[in-house]
């Protein structure tokens, strides 16, 4: 299996612009997972699905932020506007159960300016 | 409120040394705990896992993980380092509040293993 896919690897933009994440989970995983990965703030979760639906936004930062599942093999993260806080790494994991191990992408490093 | 502490920032070792990296947790009920690497650029790849069964858990790359209830403790171990082995840990538990596949991570320690 290919594993997790996030695109972009790399996004630098200005603050201001629409930034949207994307992240391809395992074929057959039920469960995809957003985080966001800072030296301040660590390893955080922002939202996850259950079969395509939000299950727990509860650590998305604020309306900026927009998660999304139109389906199966596709999720994305947007933040419009974007801001210099919003700076990190984010990673994209999908599991096949509750109790299973996540597998996470190799992650998308944000840079706005 | 479940809870995971990693004592430690970073934890120095010589290569060939064995090595500890500390985790504790808080859940109400039975804990599901995870440990999981991560390396420069890439995402957290997964060690092994409790669930239920040996106290001793076995995982990838010679690690070991040491279940230990009444010490609510989950340490990573291995007999012998590597200087690749040098990387970024996470010990994680599974929010078991709800039945959700939430997982609650430690802030990590970083391993420094030197030649």
């Amino acid at each position: 299996d290919a594993g997790v896919i996030q695109s972009p690897r790399h996004e630098v933009t200005e603050m201001g612009q629409e930034v949207t994440l994307r992240c391809k989970p395992i074929s057959g995983h039920d469960y995809l997972f957003w985080y966001r990965q800072t030296m301040m703030r660590g390893l955080e979760l922002l939202i996850y699905f259950n079969n395509n639906v939000p299950i727990d936004d509860s650590g998305m930062p604020e309306d900026r932020f927009s998660a999304k599942m139109p389906n199966a093999s596709f999720s994305t993260l947007k933040i419009q506007p974007s801001e210099p806080r919003d700076s990190a790494v984010y990673f994209c994991a999908s599991s096949p159960a509750g109790n299973q191990p996540q597998h996470f992408g190799d992650g998308t490093r944000l840079s706005i300016l | 409120a479940q809870s995971v502490a990693q004592p430690e920032d970073q934890v120095n070792v010589a290569e060939g040394n064995p090595l500890t990296v500390k985790c504790t947790y808080s859940v109400s009920g039975n804990p599901y705990l995870f440990w999981y690497v991560q390396y420069p650029n890439r995402g957290l790849q997964f060690l092994l896992k409790y669930i239920t069964g040996d106290n001793l858990v076995k995982g990838s790359y010679g690690f070991e993980a040491e279940f230990n209830k009444s010490q609510t403790s989950f340490h990573l171990k291995k007999p012998s380092a590597l200087v690749s082995d040098s990387a970024l840990y996470f010990c994680a538990v599974r929010d078991v509040s709800g039945n959700t596949g939430k997982l609650i991570f430690g802030q990590g320690t970083t391993l420094q293993v030197k030649p």
